[in-house]
């Protein structure tokens, strides 16, 4: 069965600091890969998307993530925090074999000034 | 455009009573998702339409539970003589598909929190 983890349910950074918030995935078929923030009060919104296109995805904001199969993982990274980033991230992973989205249970992002 | 919308936002429920939640997608969106997210969690996967036809109710907890979108555009959640393991929020999302599945972005409405008492 499909699977997501976070690593991580809270982490804290420096505004100015590397931001990493690691995912990994189990999936038995190729998978599509998403990240999705959510701001306090407001719906989910898409980062970025996976889709074997590319390994390195850029998205909004200034995020990437890669994608590594053989590490079975998909960080999410932003070379500088600001203020704003503040917010939960949710990583989360569906394929090809049925038409579920399955999500991590999130990683909360604290930026400290 | 408008986004997806939910009503209500906030529903107050005593145990054992039906509530029904509503889903509005964007317009000529094809795919339709329901979500429970517990507090703390991240959401979970309840079922899924394309147009009118559910596809996929597998995440449905139990008979209690029943999703519908007779015309293919507005959703309606409802769930009968709820519990207090019912409370969550439930998130709807719509999504136009890239080659008939339902791997393209998925625009999430705010919710609604249900708190069964």
């Amino acid at each position: 069965a499909q699977s997501v983890t976070q690593l991580g349910s809270h982490v804290s950074v420096s505004e100015g600091a590397l931001v990493l918030l690691r995912c990994n995935y189990s999936s038995s078929v190729p998978p599509y890969l998403f990240w999705y923030v959510q701001y306090p009060n407001q719906g989910l919104q898409l980062l970025l998307k996976y889709t074997s296109a590319a390994t390195l995805v850029k998205g909004i904001n200034g995020f990437e993530a890669e994608f590594k199969k053989s590490e079975t993982s998909f960080h999410l990274t932003k070379p500088s925090a600001h203020m704003s980033d503040a917010a939960e991230y949710f990583c989360a992973a569906g394929n090809t074999a049925g038409f579920k989205t399955i999500f991590g249970a999130g990683t909360r992002l604290f930026v400290k000034a | 455009g408008a986004g997806v919308s939910q009503s209500p936002r906030y529903k107050v429920a005593k145990r054992g009573q039906d509530v029904a939640l509503r889903c509005d997608p964007i317009s000529g969106h094809v795919s339709l998702f329901w979500y429970q997210q517990a507090l703390g969690q991240g959401p979970e996967f309840l079922t899924y339409f394309q147009n009118e036809a559910q596809l996929d109710k597998s995440g449905l907890p139990s008979d209690r539970f029943f999703a519908e979108r007779p015309e293919g555009s507005v959703s309606t959640l409802k769930i009968q003589r709820t519990q207090q393991e019912d409370s969550a929020v439930y998130l709807c999302a719509s999504s136009f598909p890239l080659a008939g599945g339902p791997y393209n972005e998925q625009f999430f409405g705010p919710g609604t929190r249900l708190t069964v008492l």
